[in-house]
């Protein structure tokens, strides 16, 4: 096990809908990414935070957004829901910005209808 | 940007053979390589990584090596067993580009008893 958890395990939508998912990063960690991962494919990297500011965004449109708090944790918004966003959402947390080992959480199951 | 190819999509070997995954990435400034293992319904688990100053890496079963020059790596697993079924994901990252992740589309390894 990494350390890292993730909120809520799964979740079901409708399409327009507003979802939050959130992420405990590993203890001592400052930096959080996220990923989209959809079935039969790769992760694809969505955003990453570095003590609580955004450090560096995918190809993934506005209404998708995130925040970091002082403990290091992070939420992932995403609001008006497309049938596509259904996917499992991964966040991963390390050291630092240098280029250091990330540590995944099991991830949120999200479906929407 | 980066671009991480992966093969086989599908790998399936007798148990105590030898399996071996190949990616090939497109940024020369790439210079980080992880390999994880994603079992159903959990997160990415790394289980071995390089980095460019590095031609070749080894924990026990497990080895990766790296050619800079063709831009490709491979992971290379051997004595295989029934649990090292699952679906393997390399990946690329780059100093510049924080701890980004780019990934390739997996690799379904079948160990068959």
């Amino acid at each position: 096990e990494t350390g890292v958890t993730q909120s809520p395990t799964h979740l079901i939508k409708t399409r327009g809908q507003q979802v939050t998912l959130r992420c405990s990063s590993q203890s001592g960690h400052n930096t959080v990414s996220w990923y989209q991962q959809a079935l039969g494919q790769g992760p694809q990297f969505i955003f990453q935070y570095y003590r609580e500011e955004e450090n560096g965004r995918g190809n993934f449109p506005p209404r998708f957004s995130g925040l970091q708090f002082p403990n290091y944790s992070s939420e992932l918004n995403v609001n008006a829901l497309e049938l596509d966003d259904s996917a499992l959402y991964l966040c991963a947390s390390s050291l630092g910005l240098e280029v250091e080992t990330q540590y995944f959480g099991p991830g949120t199951r999200l479906l929407v209808l | 940007g980066e671009n991480v190819e992966q093969h086989p999509s599908t790998l399936s070997v007798q148990e105590g053979d030898s399996a071996v995954i190949k990616c090939t990435y497109s940024d020369s400034a790439s210079n980080y390589f992880p390999w994880y293992k994603q079992e159903l319904g959990k997160g990415p688990q790394l289980i071995i990584d390089i980095r460019s100053n590095v031609g070749e890496k080894k924990d026990q079963r497990i080895a990766v090596t790296l050619n800079k020059t063709a831009k490709h790596f491979s992971l290379h697993i051997t004595e295989t067993q029934p649990e090292d079924s699952a679906v393997y994901f390399c990946a690329a990252s780059q100093e510049t580009s924080g701890s980004r992740l780019t990934f390739g589309e997996g690799t379904q390894l079948t160990v068959n008893p």
